[in-house]
């Protein structure tokens, strides 16, 4: 079972649509986390650091639950330029642990 | 401007080879780090460098051996290729550590045939 669970998808969502993604962490001792994107051939790059008590950045907004071990990212009317693999990230003992990603797309 | 850039980026070699990728970061960064994104798009942390010294290296084989010769410049020699070995290598780089965003350079794929 890996450290950091997402459900791979693919989600197929049409554009305006509001989709969400979860992911899951199994080492309580994970100190940080984030969402990174990563489009098809290229880098990681950072979307958004996730806290405690939850944070949006435009048409995106994250959340954490600590007690579950449960990080959501939820991305409001979606644009085709979202479509993406998104990356649940957590810090632990200086490390990143990267999940395997969830794939969108979006179509017109 | 390119803040982290590998070489090669396609990297086609046959097993056994001895290969060697370089990174370079000009983001004037403390900490730098060697990833790898295997066929199933896992990335796994393999080493990471801190002002030249390492920090982490993550039960990769002793074939891989980074070398760090100034806080710009981690570069990733890999003897004696083997199959598994194929996947696409990502520099990364961050201010000093995990605590901040990583950047990561475009990576470089490597196939051993």
């Amino acid at each position: 079972r890996k450290e950091v669970e997402q459900d791979p998808g693919p989600f197929n969502v049409p554009e305006g649509a509001t989709v969400a993604f979860n992911c899951t962490y199994s080492n309580s001792a994970s100190q940080s986390f984030f969402w990174y994107r990563q489009d098809c051939r290229k880098e990681p790059k950072l979307l958004m650091s996730v806290y405690s008590s939850g944070n949006e950045d435009g048409r995106f907004t994250a959340q954490l639950n600590r007690a579950s071990q449960y990080i959501s990212l939820l991305i409001r009317d979606s644009k085709l330029s979202d479509s993406a693999t998104y990356l649940c990230v957590v810090k632990r003992d200086d490390k990143l642990i990267f999940g395997t990603g969830t794939r969108l797309q979006v179509f017109p | 401007d390119t803040a982290v850039s590998q070489t090669p980026k396609y990297l086609v070699t046959q097993m056994g080879n001895d290969k060697s990728i370089k990174c370079e970061q000009n983001l004037g960064h403390d900490t730098m780090y060697w990833y790898k994104q295997d066929s199933k798009k896992f990335l796994k942390i393999m080493f990471s460098y801190n002002n030249k010294e390492l920090i982490i290296n993550e039960t990769v084989p002793n074939r891989f051996s980074p070398k760090s010769p100034d806080k710009a410049h981690l570069n990733l020699h890999i003897n004696s290729l083997e199959l598994g070995d194929s996947a696409v290598y990502f520099c990364a780089s961050s201010p000093r550590d995990t605590s901040y965003e990583q950047y990561f350079g475009p990576g470089t794929r490597l196939t051993v045939t």
